[in-house]
């Protein structure tokens, strides 16, 4: 069946950094991607979304690039603020049926100032 | 305003207990979900439903049931309650579209239920 794994967490960075969120999947046919954000004491939002091979989602200063040759979806971010600072799923969404997400397990990051 | 609404956001209730959470929606979306959130485990879906008629079990529906009273609005009941069903609970609703390609869902802001 469709899984995602994650980069196992918490990640603590400071102010700035550059941060990389690892993801990979295993799925049949050609899954959707996303990543999904939670802020403390809040639901999941989208973040960013790729549909096919190659497409690069973007949002906030955040990007992810749908690979197929590696199974992968890493979130990238140049330079990181405190208010980034949340917990991050990968998810995705394919294959025959219903349109159910499967989600990583989250990584939560910290920016420290 | 809030597209998603969940109530209530904090319940403590004791072993044995039923309980109902409640879901509404003004985004008109036919489909809806209900997850429960453990730390390190990401979300799990409970169940869903794709119209008012439709309800589907997902990974972990044992000791849950559901009810799809109409479009906007899909209740999840644990009949007794128990002590390792504390978590954190969301739903989330999609728009019906003809492919599998733009699943997006939205998230309620979460219910968090302790049972003691």
């Amino acid at each position: 069946g469709n899984s995602v794994t994650q980069m196992e967490g918490p990640v603590t960075l400071s102010e700035e950094a550059f941060l990389t969120i690892n993801c990979t999947y295993t799925a049949t046919g050609y899954p959707s991607l996303f990543w999904y954000v939670q802020y403390p004491g809040e639901g999941l939002q989208l973040l960013l979304k790729a549909t096919k091979a190659d497409d690069k989602g973007s949002n906030k200063g955040f990007e992810a690039t749908y690979r197929k040759e590696t199974t992968s979806f890493h979130l990238e971010k140049g330079s990181v603020q405190v208010s980034d600072s949340a917990v991050y799923f990968c998810a995705l969404s394919g294959g025959q049926g219903a349109q159910k997400l499967v989600f990583g397990q989250g990584t939560r990051l910290t920016i420290n100032p | 305003d809030a597209d998603v609404t969940q109530t209530p956001r904090n319940r403590i209730t004791k072993t044995g207990k039923r309980i109902m959470l409640e879901c509404s929606q003004t985004k008109g979306h036919d489909r809806m979900y209900w997850y429960r959130q453990d730390p390190g485990l990401g979300l799990q879906l409970i169940y869903y439903s794709f119209d008012v008629k439709d309800i589907n079990k997902g990974e972990i529906s044992d000791g849950y049931s559901v009810s799809r009273q109409a479009q906007a609005k899909f209740s999840l009941s644990l009949e007794s309650a128990i002590p390792n069903q504390t978590a954190l609970y969301f739903c989330a609703t999609s728009a019906q579209t003809g492919g599998r390609k733009n699943n997006e869902q939205f998230f309620g802001p979460g219910t968090r239920l302790t049972v003691l």
